[in-house]
């Protein structure tokens, strides 16, 4: 148990839709990032949140965008839904002071 | 630029044998983590072990071990007397912090099967 909770567990969606994925923090965890794993593949950064700011992203167009609120927990929103953002969604947070990265066990988003 | 290879795909093994997952990591940072995650169906990653780059002290827990090399840049993990639990994908992962962003460069993982 690493006190990372993401809901919902399986999204199915069709193209060009929006969907907005949550994720609760582990308590104490002012920074959250979240991970976009296609299938066979290792998990993608998508961004950082700290202090409700982005402060850090990866190679993700800007369709895919995030929050986080005051009680650090965060979201994950994508618009305009493609094929190949069928994946694995993993949500993880730490401390500042923190190397290790706790992981949430993810949303598997399927866009049909 | 940072980079993780694990060029084992799948291994399968039998139960009991010995197994070690290879792990090969390219960066510029002095300063920088190593860890490796094992996947199991469910998908969570689950933390198995953590290596600061002045550590290379290796390790022995249990069933596992660990051997880190700057030299080789290489961090590979040994699992001995492999049981079908052990049946899972392992991902070795290098921290990366850039002006306030931390974050992992995963590799592409390596699909391990214990068959009974």
């Amino acid at each position: 148990e690493t006190g990372v909770t993401q809901s919902p567990t399986h999204l199915i969606k069709t193209r060009g839709q929006q969907v907005t994925l949550r994720c609760s923090s582990q308590s104490g965890h002012n920074t959250v990032s979240w991970y976009q794993q296609a299938l066979g593949q290792g998990p993608q950064f998508i961004f950082q949140y700290y202090r409700e700011e982005e402060n850090g992203r990866g190679n993700f167009p800007p369709r895919f965008s995030g929050l986080q609120f005051p009680n650090y927990s965060s979201e994950l929103n994508v618009n305009a839904l493609e094929l190949d953002d069928s994946a694995l969604y993993l949500c993880a947070s730490r401390t500042g002071q923190n190397e290790k990265l706790f992981f949430g066990s993810g949303t598997q988003l399927s866009v049909l | 630029a940072q980079k993780v290879t694990q060029a084992q795909t799948e291994i399968s093994v039998v139960e009991k044998e010995d197994v070690t997952l290879d792990c090969v990591y390219e960066t510029r940072d002095t300063t920088y983590y190593l860890f490796w995650y094992k996947q199991p169906p469910s998908g969570e990653l689950v933390f198995l072990i953590r290596r600061n780059s002045f550590d290379e002290q290796n390790e022995i827990s249990g069933r596992y071990s660990w051997n880190f090399q700057k030299s080789t840049s290489s961090f590979n993990f040994t699992i001995t007397a492999s049981q079908v639990v052990d049946s899972a994908v392992y991902f070795c992962a290098l921290s990366e912090n850039t002006s306030g962003t931390y974050k992992y460069i995963f590799g592409t993982g390596t699909r391990l099967k214990v068959l009974a």
